[in-house]
């Protein structure tokens, strides 16, 4: 069965800090990444996706992903964080293919202080 | 372009009830899925909907029902409410493209409380 683990629930961070997130996942056959945003009072959002070609996405506000497949990780990763980054992070996977039966991680909470 | 539309936004019902979600995707899209959300659970897939057809399901249990039609609006129906079922319900459209590599978009969801 797909699972996906997210490796930090609460994350705490001063502005300009880095941020990378965890995500790791199992499934034997062709997935596909996502990561999505929850900003505080909105609907949840896409980030960035993989599918193929280059590991290393690229998504808005200066996101980015990498997809590790030796490593079934696919972590999310900001240079330097702004408070408007404040939200929920999740991870999701879903089969090559296989229609949207997408599998989410628990989340990450993040918090960025001023 | 609208975005996903789900109604109602909240709802109160209690234990034994049934209730019905409704949403409304995106034009143009036929992909619908729904998701539960719950602070244990966090998001879970309940199934979707691709053309009138369930193309996916989750795990819940058979209280958990959902149908497409021809717009390609869902509603989802929940008979016999447990207290567990209070959460945000969550609707999902996209173009349903075969590879399933294309952009879902999120509604508000329903935030239903059982009592």
């Amino acid at each position: 069965a797909q699972s996906v683990s997210q490796h930090n629930h609460h994350v705490i961070l001063s502005e300009a800090a880095s941020l990378e997130l965890g995500c790791n996942y199992s499934y034997g056959g062709t997935v596909n990444l996502f990561w999505y945003v929850q900003y505080p009072g909105q609907h949840l959002q896409l980030l960035l996706k993989y599918f193929s070609g280059d590991p290393l996405v690229k998504g808005i506000k200066g996101f980015e992903a990498e997809f590790i497949k030796s490593k079934f990780s696919f972590n999310l990763r900001k240079p330097s964080v702004q408070w408007s980054d404040t939200a929920e992070y999740f991870c999701a996977v879903n089969a090559r293919g296989g229609g949207f039966k997408t599998i989410f991680g628990a989340g990450t909470r993040l918090f960025v202080k001023a | 372009k609208a975005g996903v539309t789900q109604t109602p936004r909240y709802l109160i019902k209690t234990r034994g009830q049934q209730v019905t979600l409704s949403c409304s995707p995106i034009s143009g899209h036929r992909s619908v899925s729904w998701y539960q959300q719950t602070p244990g659970q966090g998001l879970q897939f309940l199934f979707e909907y691709f053309s009138e057809t369930q193309r996916n399901k989750g795990n819940f249990p058979g209280r958990f029902s959902g149908r497409q039609f021809s717009n390609s609006r869902s509603e989802m129906n929940v008979s016999t409410l447990e207290l567990g079922d209070s959460a945000l319900y969550l609707c999902a459209s996209s173009l349903g493209l075969a590879e399933s590599t294309d952009t879902q978009y999120f509604g508000p969801g329903t935030r239903l409380t059982v009592l």
